[in-house]
């Protein structure tokens, strides 16, 4: 199976901060990778497919890129919606396989 | 507008089956891969499998407990049975469609089973 591993695992951050989350694959994916939001309670929200492409109605603010084995996640000015939990996903081999999870927490 | 809706018993017992039902409404599931996916208190997500509307299935080797899925398309519903659970399987469980390109950016609300006696 491939290994999606993000860092930081939590993260503190005031509203309009810029903040940038980090996920290795353990092998090349090319972009076959999604990001996702998810607060308490809620099912996932896609973000990002394809490594850099913005899923509809998400804000431009959101913003992905990398390939191969490297891959960022930024948000250019937190807003007071952003504090959630955010996960990476690797769509290159089944099985499909997430990252363990980057919390976002308000400062 | 697509959405999903999974339902099933909140509660099962150890060496039972869990059975859950994913509905579609606003759109057909015929043409589309469904999958599974859930997610235990405090861990991260994990793909259970995945079906296409013509019933091909392609499940994750990593699961402990046997899993069948199905798709009854004149009802518009995609199922989950996982057979023998124990409490490694209490989870919140989610379907989610796929895009042409496999991408799953369509995700239900999520239901959460828990297995115990």
């Amino acid at each position: 199976d491939i290994q999606m591993t993000q860092s930081p695992s939590s993260l503190s951050a005031s509203v309009g901060d810029r903040v940038t989350i980090t996920c290795r694959a353990s092998q090349d994916i090319s972009n076959y990778l999604a990001w996702f939001q998810q607060t308490p309670g809620k099912a996932p929200k896609a973000l990002i497919y394809a490594a850099s492409i913005l899923q509809s109605g998400v804000p431009s603010r959101f913003s992905g890129s990398g390939s191969g084995t490297d891959f960022t996640l930024t948000i250019a000015s937190l807003q007071p919606e952003d504090f959630a939990t955010y996960y990476c996903q690797q769509f290159r081999r089944y099985p499909l396989t997430f990252g363990q999870g980057t919390r976002l927490d308000i400062k | 507008q697509v959405q999903l809706q999974e339902s099933g018993p909140g509660l099962v017992k150890p060496s039972e089956t869990l059975s859950l039902t994913c509905t579609v409404s606003g759109g057909s599931i015929i043409g589309y891969y469904w999958s599974w996916f859930r997610q235990p208190p405090g861990k991260r997500l994990e793909w259970i499998g995945y079906i296409y509307s013509s019933g091909n299935t392609n499940y994750n080797p990593s699961l402990k407990s046997p899993v069948t899925m199905s798709v009854d398309t004149s009802a518009d519903q995609v199922s989950l049975k996982v057979t023998s659970v124990t409490a490694a399987d209490t989870a919140v469980y989610y379907c989610a469609r796929a895009t042409n390109n496999g991408w799953y950016l369509l995700w239900g609300q999520g239901t959460l089973v828990t297995v115990s006696s």
